[in-house]
């Protein structure tokens, strides 16, 4: 079956360090990879995607995240966390044999000034 | 404006009187799906369509129906709603990626659904 998890029900950092929101999946066939993010009291935002090709994938307002197919990861990250990167991330997997996407149960990530 | 839009934004409802939440796109969009969204739960796909007339379950699909009969609508219909559906229901629709993948999906704003 597929599944994906987030480990952290929380992320803290401080404004300006990096940031590392983590994400493992399984999943048969090859994988497809997304990163949302839900600001409160709003709908979801995509942020970035892997689907193949290169392993680091860059997406919106300065996010980005790695695949690592030997360890089933999909990490993102930042370099430098801002106060308004606050929010809610989750990370979802689907694979090309099945319409059905499956996001992980969400972390928090709370930036601090 | 490319968007995705749901009615109501809030309901609450007795048990087992039926409902339907609309969803309607405006991006020519094959892709659509239902997602309910519960605290430590994360997001859970209810039931998804790839394109008009074809529709599959997602992780959680009991207790609702939908249907695609246009390309742009995607209704959520509660036959006898109970209270385990009080929930934040999110409908989204995405072009088709690879095959019958979604690619990047654009949500609506959410439906509020109490059932007492």
């Amino acid at each position: 079956a597929q599944s994906v998890a987030q480990p952290e029900d929380q992320v803290n950092v401080a404004e300006g360090n990096p940031l590392t929101v983590k994400c493992t999946y399984s999943v048969s066939g090859n994988p497809y990879l997304f990163w949302y993010v839900q600001y409160p009291n709003r709908g979801l935002q995509f942020l970035l995607k892997y689907i193949t090709g290169d392993n680091l994938v860059k997406g919106s307002y300065g996010f980005e995240a790695e695949f690592n197919k030997s360890q089933t990861s999909f990490h993102l990250k930042k370099p430098s966390a801002l106060v308004s990167d606050s929010a809610l991330y989750f990370c979802a997997a689907g694979s090309s044999n099945t319409g059905k996407l499956i996001f992980g149960q969400g972390t928090t990530l709370q930036v601090k000034p | 404006e490319a968007q995705v839009t749901q009615n109501p934004r809030y309901l609450i409802t007795v048990t087992g009187k039926k409902l339907t939440v609309t969803c309607s796109q405006n991006m020519n969009h094959e892709y659509m799906s239902w997602y309910r969204q519960d605290p430590g739960l994360g997001l859970r796909q209810i039931y998804y369509s790839m394109n008009v007339e074809v529709t599959d379950k997602g992780d959680v699909p009991e207790g609702y129906k939908v249907s695609r009969k246009e390309k742009r609508n995607f209704p959520l219909i509660l036959e006898s709603p109970s209270p385990n559906q009080t929930s934040l229901y999110f409908c989204a629709s995405s072009q088709s990626l690879v095959g019958t993948l979604p690619g990047e999906q654009y949500f609506g704003p959410g439906t509020r659904l109490t059932v007492t």
